[in-house]
């Protein structure tokens, strides 16, 4: 069965320092893997994706995602976080055309 | 903007009413998929579309939710005899290409409560 875990309901990260949010997944076959993001009262915007290749993929807003096979983890960080990136962010597979979602890891970026 | 657009934004209904919505896609995407959102959850699948073909639906989808999409452009999706339990934020997206290495497009959702 496929199925996108998200271990951490919150990270909190202070402004300028680097963040990670962490998933990892299970799926039959070769995983194609996405990372989405949900700001309030609006709808979930894509922000990277991994299909094959590099192990590093970078997305949008300075985000990248590291893919390791052995782990089975598909990891979100940024460098520097900017208090701007406080929102919702979650993983998901795409397994035969259809997405499994994690349940979302909170992301608050202080001042 | 030419995302994709669901209409009404918020639903309230009554326990054993009918509600539909519907789903504009992004013009060029012949997918659409809807989605259904509880507090604390990812989004869960419900059903999609290849064009106007239904081409496959979640077992959460009861007998009570039928989705159409009949011209292959905008997606209704009807909830007949609505139980609170159907209380939730319903999702559509859509993606250009047919494969699972494409992204989705997300509307903004239709957020329905059942008193």
């Amino acid at each position: 069965a496929q199925s996108v875990a998200q271990p951490e309901d919150q990270v909190n990260v202070a402004e300028g320092n680097p963040l990670t949010v962490k998933c990892t997944y299970s799926v039959s076959g070769n995983p194609y893997l996405f990372w989405y993001v949900q700001y309030p009262n609006r709808g979930l915007q894509f922000l990277l994706k991994y299909i094959t290749g590099d192990n590093l993929v970078k997305g949008s807003y300075g985000f990248e995602a590291e893919f390791n096979k052995s782990q089975t983890s598909f990891h979100l960080k940024k460098p520097s976080a900017l208090v701007s990136d406080s929102a919702l962010y979650f993983c998901a597979v795409n397994n035969f055309n259809k997405f499994y979602f994690g349940s979302g890891t909170k992301l608050n970026v202080k001042p | 903007d030419t995302g994709v657009s669901q209409n009404p934004r918020h639903k309230i209904t009554k326990r054993g009413q009918n509600v539909t919505f519907r789903c504009d896609p992004i013009s060029e995407h012949n997918r659409l998929y809807w989605y259904r959102q509880t507090l604390g959850q990812g989004p869960e699948f419900l059903t999609y579309f290849q064009n106007e073909a239904q081409l496959e639906k979640s077992r959460l989808l009861s007998d009570r939710f039928s989705a159409e999409r009949p011209k292959g452009s905008f997606s209704t999706l009807e909830i007949q005899r609505t139980e609170q339990g159907d209380s939730a934020m319903y999702l559509c997206a859509s993606q250009t290409g047919q494969g699972a290495s494409y992204e989705q497009y997300f509307g903004p959702g239709t957020r329905l409560t059942v008193t």
